[in-house]
């Protein structure tokens, strides 16, 4: 049984680049929450899809967007990338109507040269 | 930024010995949960806790969550080497909503 997988696990960019960032829930798992964790911090919440919609949002510019697919992968991305977007982005998934708690993955290292 | 006090921030201690780290809030959770990040890793769950003064224990570990909602703490009993890792407290409004995470606890346990 497959956890959250999440690609690619590194990536470099440059200043003003566009990113896009993968996630596969676990199985049966149907809702998908982006975290941001820069270095030496708690992970802060980005957003969160559910039936394809993006359903909650944390304090991000519009800059960063997402998308979740009828498979319930989703893909986050960032565009005219700053130096602070570096961090390491995870991915959680949980099961609606569930009380089962979100479980993560090993997250995408994005580093802005 | 981090609505969440966790602390302390890094604890240095020797194998055999009981860790204990706290987190509190401003506002109130209706769940409370632990998480435990090891290098180049994700956060992975140790115990999550769903009612104002529930105990509950995983192994070695222990949580309670805070009668007033508003915290919660974790204690770890004789500490073993791959105890090693920073220790994020996490709560939820919502049992589907975001989390709020605390800033972590380092734990480094020395032979």
């Amino acid at each position: 049984d497959a956890g959250v997988t999440q690609s690619p696990t590194h990536l470099i960019k440059t200043r003003g680049q566009q990113v896009t960032l993968r996630c596969s829930p676990k199985s049966g798992h149907d809702t998908v929450s982006w975290y941001q964790q820069a270095l030496g911090q708690g992970p802060q919440f980005i957003f969160q899809y559910y039936e394809e919609e993006e359903r909650q949002r944390g304090n991000f510019p519009d800059r960063f967007s997402g998308h979740q697919f009828p498979n319930y992968s989703s893909e986050l991305n960032v565009n005219a990338l700053l130096l602070g977007d570096s961090a390491l982005y995870l991915c959680a998934s949980s099961r609606q109507n569930s009380n089962q708690p979100q479980h993560f993955g090993d997250g995408t290292r994005l580093s802005i040269l | 930024g981090q609505q969440l006090n966790q602390s302390p921030q890094s604890m240095f201690i020797q194998e055999g010995e009981d860790v204990s780290m706290n987190c509190t809030s401003s506002s109130i959770f209706n769940t409370w949960l632990w998480y435990k990040q090891d290098p180049g890793e994700g956060p992975v769950l140790l115990i999550a806790l769903y009612k104002a003064g529930e105990l509950t224990s995983n192994g070695r570990l222990t949580a309670q969550f805070g009668i007033t909602r508003k915290d919660s703490f974790l204690n770890i009993s004789a500490s073993i080497p791959s105890d090693v890792g920073i220790y994020f407290c996490a709560g939820q409004l919502a049992s589907w909503g975001k989390l709020q995470f605390g800033a972590g606890t380092q734990v480094v346990v020395t032979p």
